[in-house]
């Protein structure tokens, strides 16, 4: 089976720039969560779609960050403009229902880089 | 509200010898708890979880930790580290129930040296 799938590994972009970071979850996962670790700094939640729905999106931390599940597979977060404290590790997971934690499938992340 | 505090960011080990992880957690309500490990280049793993059963858990890969209220601990050990363990590893506290929130340690890397 194949797991959850993060694109790119690996992102350097200049400040002021976009960039769109990709998640592929396990397929038949409804639920798909975004998380962020900026260096040093815990991995804190962004937010969790229930197939195209954002369920909760309290942990988006500006209007700068945008999540789109289109048809309730794949994810987006796009970043425009980036900024220099938006460097760091992008987590996504799926799960198939909400409440098994145990269940949540992470992928391997995406290293962003702003400079 | 809920906190983890990891209280070692890095630790280091020899080979064969025994491991341990330090976590501490704050919850209001009976939290549920959880190890993950993550390698190089990999996903995070879920290692163990304790979710208000027996508060000796045991996971994958021979780790196991100890649930103490008394403490508001959970540390993560293994009685002989091996080269494959190398990795860095987190604390998370979740409300027992469920929900969305997990609320994460700041991670504690694990080096294990011949």
């Amino acid at each position: 089976e194949a797991g959850v799938t993060q694109f790119p590994s690996h992102s350097v972009i200049e400040k002021g720039q976009t960039v769109t970071l990709r998640c592929d979850p396990i397929s038949g996962h409804d639920n798909l969560y975004w998380y962020r670790r900026v260096m040093g700094k815990e991995i804190k939640f962004l937010l969790h779609f229930v197939k195209e729905s954002k369920q909760d999106e309290s942990g988006m931390p500006n209007n700068r960050f945008l999540a789109e599940r289109t048809g309730g597979t794949y994810s987006t977060l796009k970043v425009q403009p980036a900024e220099l404290e938006d460097s760091g590790v992008y987590f996504c997971a799926s799960s198939q229902d909400s409440w098994g934690v145990a269940q949540r499938i992470f992928g391997s992340g995406t290293r962003l880089t702003v400079v | 509200a809920q906190s983890v505090t990891q209280l070692d960011s890095h630790v280091s080990v020899s080979e064969g010898t025994p491991v341990l992880l330090r976590c501490n957690y704050s919850s209001s309500y009976s939290p549920s708890l959880f190890w993950y490990v993550q390698h190089p280049n990999k996903g995070l793993q879920l290692l163990l979880k304790y979710t208000s059963a027996a508060t000796l858990v045991k996971g994958i890969n021979g780790f196991e930790a100890e649930f103490k209220k008394s403490e508001t601990s959970f540390h993560l050990t293994k009685p002989s580290a091996h080269m494959s363990d190398a990795a860095e590893y987190f604390c998370v506290v979740t409300l027992t129930g469920g929900g969305n929130k997990l609320t994460f340690g700041t991670g504690t890397q694990l080096k294990v040296e011949l």
